[in-house]
């Protein structure tokens, strides 16, 4: 099993460009998580999803969106990007009460 | 939410010596989990330890769970370096909320 998938791996944008980052697992998990890390930081929840279909907002969703139109797919947007938004995405997935398995992470610049 | 806060934020201690993290959370949990994470990779799974459990071990690892304090501790015993990265909890209600948040974390170091 791949587990959780994230890509791209690395990508570097200009101010106001847009991208969409790609989660896929293989593990028909239910539950579905986007989280940015900063230098030093915790983890902060951006958006996750409960199930096909559906999306949550969590932290800090401002200047993101999501979509879950696949079980096993979930999707963040960056519409236009900000230099703030520099920062390592890390997807997430579990079913049940089960832990979280991670991806190893997209590490995005906005210039 | 359920976020989980460790201290200290930074820890550095000799090979062989223990090392013990701690998490506070503010809320009713159903569990609460140690992930780690080595510099620049995903955050692993390290252990889960459920709400009416006091205490759980796997391998050098040692977790305590005190739901009237809302407090959790890591243990580490006989610290390698290779055991250097950060440790995060996170908290988890199932009844309340799905999202599953975490702390800024403890930074480990273990120096050879």
């Amino acid at each position: 099993n791949a587990g959780v998938t994230q890509t791209p791996k690395f990508r570097v944008l200009k101010t106001g460009q847009s991208m969409t980052l790609l989660c896929a697992q293989d593990m028909n998990h239910e539950y579905m998580y986007w989280y940015r890390q900063d230098p030093g930081m915790g983890l902060r929840l951006i958006h996750y999803s409960v199930g096909e279909g559906t999306t949550a907002k969590g932290e800090v969703p401002d200047g993101y969106n999501v979509s879950r139109l696949k079980k096993q797919n979930f999707l963040l947007g960056l519409e236009s990007a900000a230099p703030s938004q520099t920062s390592v995405y890390f997807c997430a997935s579990r079913s049940g009460v089960s832990p979280l398995h991670f991806g190893n992470g997209t590490r995005l610049t906005v210039t | 939410s359920q976020q989980g806060e460790e201290d200290p934020q930074a820890l550095s201690i000799q090979e062989g010596e223990n090392a013990t993290m701690n998490c506070s959370y503010k809320t009713s949990i159903n569990n609460l989990q140690w992930y780690r994470q080595n510099s620049g990779r995903g955050l692993v799974h390290l252990i889960l330890i459920r709400s009416n459990e006091r205490e759980k071990h796997s391998g050098r690892l040692r977790v305590t769970l005190d739901t009237s304090k809302k407090s959790s501790s890591l243990l580490i015993t006989a610290s390698r370096a290779a055991d250097t990265a950060s440790y995060f909890c996170a908290t988890v209600d199932y009844n309340n909320n799905n999202d599953m948040r975490f702390g800024a974390g403890t930074r480990l170091t273990v120096k050879p």
